[in-house]
């Protein structure tokens, strides 16, 4: 079974629309990353995590909010979806006391908004 | 700050030859830095970390990279392509706290027969 795991893994939705995606993870990292992916600009970091009680802002972060519901759990929610929005969307984790951050990642969502 | 460039978004070479895939790094601290590669509708893995253990880091699938403080550099080689290479590479450097990776804009690999 994969460590850590993307829910949808496609989703295609209209403008002005909520969007929830999830992740979970089976590794026990305390640290939750979301990160988009768009051709060219490589991986940008919209929210991260490091515990259930907090939350942190990343470079990308308008548009967007977070939800850390459990150790295991970071949900990403679009609360009205725009096109420019359209995009892949990365799930990662983390061991704080890892080897210098190496991060592991989910499978990927791609999101495409109309 | 963080930074990394990886100039040229593809780079194609023949099956068996050398593939050389640069990126350097900018930071105001001893950088952590990453290699990934993602391959087609999969997510990101790890090819190889240089935690300043090394400056000759071997990673997996016969890849390495060499990290050179005076070029700022930590460019990844692999002496002979496989077509199982061609994939998407991203190189990453961890801030400071070693909290954060901040990542290259990516370089796909293309291997012709």
């Amino acid at each position: 079974d994969a460590d850590v795991t993307q829910t949808p893994r496609n989703r295609i939705t209209k403008t002005g629309k909520r969007i929830m995606l999830e992740c979970s993870q089976t590794k026990g990292h305390d640290r939750m990353y979301w990160y988009r992916q768009d051709p060219g600009l490589g991986l940008r970091l919209i929210y991260y995590s490091f515990d259930v009680k907090d939350i942190n802002k990343g470079e990308i972060s308008d548009g967007y909010s977070v939800s850390r519901q459990a150790q295991a759990k970071f949900s990403l929610s679009l609360e009205s979806a725009i096109p420019n929005q359209t995009a892949l969307y990365f799930c990662a984790t983390s061991d704080p006391g890892g080897a210098h951050n190496e991060q592991f990642f989910g499978p990927g969502t791609r999101l495409t908004v109309l | 700050a963080q930074s990394v460039t990886q100039l040229g978004s593809h780079v194609s070479v023949s099956e068996g030859a050398l593939v050389l895939l640069r990126c350097n790094y900018s930071s105001s601290v001893p950088p952590y830095l990453f290699w990934y590669v993602q391959y087609p509708n999969q997510g990101l893995q790890l090819l190889l970390k240089y935690t300043s253990a090394a400056t000759l880091v071997k990673g997996i699938n016969g890849f390495e990279a060499e990290f050179k403080k005076s070029e700022t550099s930590f460019h990844l080689t692999k002496p002979s392509a496989h077509m199982s290479d061609a994939a998407e590479y991203f190189c990453a450097v961890s801030d400071a706290s070693g909290s954060k990776l901040t990542f290259g804009k990516g370089i796909t690999l293309s291997v012709r027969p």
